[in-house]
């Protein structure tokens, strides 16, 4: 069965520092991965995803993540932090055979100013 | 705006009772996804459905069931509601190719008192 790791409950940074938010999956096949985005009291947004290809993907806001097949890991990135980047941050994977998405526990990032 | 529409916002119930939480997808897409968000289970898929057909299901309990409609609007139904079943609820469409994300509604929060 799938499963998708994010280690981390909640990360902190400062503004302008770079981020890093963590995702590790488990998947038998070739994975589609993508990372979605959570303001309160609102639905998830999606983000960024990864196919095939190069395995830097680039996304919405300024959002980049790595995938990595040797370390079966996707984190998401970004080079300078936004307070207004403050939410919950969700990784999900969509194995081959299957259309629906399994989801990680999600990351609470936190900026501060 | 993710394009897909959830009714209600909110909804406050007693135990015991059944309600119906309405979904319209994004213009096009066939598929139709349920999600349920709580703080200890996180996300969990519950059902998928493909123009109108089930395609897919997940944790999804007995005393709960869903359809879509020709018009390819979606409704879950939860009954016998307990306590438990207090959660946010979201809906989520896509187009047919694997790579494409999902995209969710803002969520139906139901509270069961």
């Amino acid at each position: 069965a799938q499963s998708v790791a994010q280690p981390e409950d909640q990360v902190n940074v400062a503004e302008g520092n770079p981020l890093t938010v963590k995702c590790t999956y488990s998947v038998s096949g070739n994975p589609y991965l993508f990372w979605y985005v959570q303001y309160p009291n609102r639905g998830l947004q999606f983000l960024l995803k990864y196919i095939t290809g190069d395995n830097l993907v680039k996304g919405s806001y300024g959002f980049e993540a790595e995938f990595n097949k040797s370390q079966t890991s996707f984190h998401l990135k970004k080079p300078s932090a936004l307070v207004s980047d403050s939410a919950l941050y969700f990784c999900a994977v969509r194995p081959e055979g299957y259309s629906t998405l399994t989801f990680g526990k999600g990351t609470m990032l936190l900026v501060s100013p | 705006d993710s394009g897909v529409t959830q009714t209600p916002k909110h909804l406050i119930t007693a135990t015991g009772q059944r309600v119906t939480l309405r979904c319209s997808p994004r213009s096009g897409d066939l598929s139709v996804y349920w999600y349920q968000q709580s703080l200890d289970q996180g996300l969990q898929f519950l059902i998928q459905y493909y123009n109108g057909e089930e395609r897919a299901k997940g944790n999804i309990l007995e005393r709960f069931s869903a359809q879509q409609f020709p018009d390819l609007h979606s409704e879950l139904n939860l009954s016998s509601l307990e306590l438990g079943d207090s959660a946010l609820y979201f809906c989520a469409s896509s187009g047919r190719d694997r790579g494409s994300p999902l995209h969710f509604g803002n969520g139906t929060r139901l509270t069961v008192t």
